[in-house]
């Protein structure tokens, strides 16, 4: 069972350059979630998805963009790389539902270097 | 916006001594759970706590969630070389999993042999 995929695992940028992390789960969860993870820092939320074809933005949105157009696919985007976006970057999903105690797997993370 | 402040952040002990690192909040959860994270890997669920008071244990490690859900513990007993990480705490609230978790910044726990 792969659980929850990123690609690349690691990626240099130069700025204003773009590109697409890459995540899929094979869980059927139905919430998928974008965290950035900064040195000495916690995980801060980017986006989220509670299903196909619905997105909403977290706590840190901007310079980012994802699309859910399957169960199973969140793909974060960058547009125009800038320093302030390197980082760690994290997916996961759960299965989150009423009266159900939601767990986040996570994939293993793409660390991310914008000079 | 709920907040998670965790201490200490960082702890360095010795094989065998106990520690407890805490995970506070203004705000009330309706659950809260502790993941560990090792180096290059994503975080990894060691338990969740929903109801207020509640303990539960994991081998050598008891979490506890505060009377109120607000806050809560991790006391690691005989700490082992095994236990070296980041613990991050995260609480869910209200509205499900639909904002995400909230994370705390995380304790790095180091365990000298």
């Amino acid at each position: 069972n792969a659980g929850v995929t990123q690609t690349p695992k690691f990626r240099i940028l130069k700025i204003g350059q773009s590109m697409t992390l890459q995540c899929t789960q094979d869980m059927n969860h139905n919430y998928m979630y974008w965290y950035r993870q900064d040195p000495g820092m916690g995980l801060k939320l980017i986006y989220y998805s509670v299903g196909a074809g619905i997105t909403d933005k977290g706590e840190v949105p901007n310079g980012y963009n994802v699309s859910r157009s399957t169960t199973e696919d969140f793909p974060l985007r960058l547009e125009l790389a800038a320093p302030s976006q390197t980082s760690v970057y994290f997916c996961a999903s759960s299965y989150t539902g009423s009266g159900i105690l939601t767990e986040a797997f996570f994939g293993q993370g793409t660390r991310l270097t914008v000079v | 916006t709920q907040l998670l402040e965790q201490s200490p952040q960082f702890l360095s002990i010795q094989e065998g001594e106990n520690l407890t690192v805490y995970c506070n909040s203004s705000s009330v959860f309706s659950s809260l759970q502790w993941y560990r994270q090792e180096p290059g890997e994503g975080p990894v669920l060691l338990v969740t706590v929903v109801t207020g008071g509640e303990v539960k244990k994991l081998k050598r490690l008891t979490f506890q969630f505060g009377d109120a859900r607000k806050d809560s513990s991790l006391h690691i007993t005989a700490a082992q070389p095994g236990d070296t990480g980041l613990y991050l705490c995260a609480g869910e609230g209200s509205g499900g999993g639909a904002d995400g978790l909230t994370f705390g910044k995380g304790t790095h726990l180091i365990i000298q042999p």
